[in-house]
């Protein structure tokens, strides 16, 4: 069964950082592509970063593109989002994310719980 | 970058109506297009991908159509489970954006 389990959520000032975690089981994590989604309260999902299976090829929205980095330790099956220069607009749920299929970009079938970041003085 | 518009952002219908939500690419994006249902406090669900590829162990009720720009998603006789938002997403290139999404509740 695949399995993804966020954290590294919490509570930060605007202006701060904060690095989530994904630890994946059940696949052979090397073999797929991740993504970061997020979700504001009472908003909509919003796409973040994706990163491929050898981290070759790494995406980000226009939104975070510059603050955050996405990575991943495809031997320890993990990935992560550095999240720097945060802002109030940055407070949402952060899901973790894998696709259909190990190719390119696919859709997303499997999700974690989420991890919830606020920004906050 | 090319954008993704729902319509309409909410509707209210009857156990057993048809229900149809559109969706909207900016630019055209063949058939890469998937739809997703969340209800309250749940995460997100794959219900459809390649426009109209029903995901393993969806109800047969729910179904998709269109390519190019213009896309539907039906549910062809609403359920009080149906209660949830709906999502649409392109995934032709990397950048995965979402449509604005669709509440749908029983009237």
């Amino acid at each position: 069964e695949v399995q993804l389990v966020e954290s590294g959520g919490g509570l930060v000032k605007p202006g701060g950082s904060l690095r989530l975690s994904c630890a994946a089981s059940g696949f052979t994590f090397s073999s797929y592509s991740m993504n970061w989604v997020r979700q504001a309260p009472g908003k909509g999902l919003e796409w973040v970063s994706s990163i491929s299976s050898s981290s070759s090829y790494i995406y980000y929205a226009d939104s975070v593109k510059g603050r955050f980095t996405i990575s991943r330790d495809n031997a320890k099956n993990s990935l992560y989002l550095q999240m720097n220069s945060l802002r109030a607009e940055d407070t949402a749920v952060y899901y973790c994310a894998r696709g259909v299929w190990s190719g390119y970009s696919p859709p997303l079938l499997h999700w974690g719980q989420g991890t919830t970041v606020t920004v906050s003085s | 970058d090319i954008q993704m518009t729902q319509s309409p952002s909410s509707l209210s219908a009857s156990v057993g109506d048809r229900v149809t939500i559109t969706c909207r690419a900016s630019q055209g994006i063949s058939n890469y297009l998937a739809w997703y249902q969340q209800k309250p406090g749940k995460v997100p669900k794959l219900l459809i991908y390649a426009a109209s590829t029903l995901q393993s162990g969806v109800p047969s009720r729910f179904s998709g159509s269109g390519s190019g720009t213009d896309f539907t998603l039906t549910i062809s006789s609403l359920q009080p489970e149906d209660v949830a938002t709906y999502y649409c997403q392109k995934y032709n290139s990397a950048l995965l954006t979402f449509g604005g999404g669709t509440k749908v509740e029983i009237k």
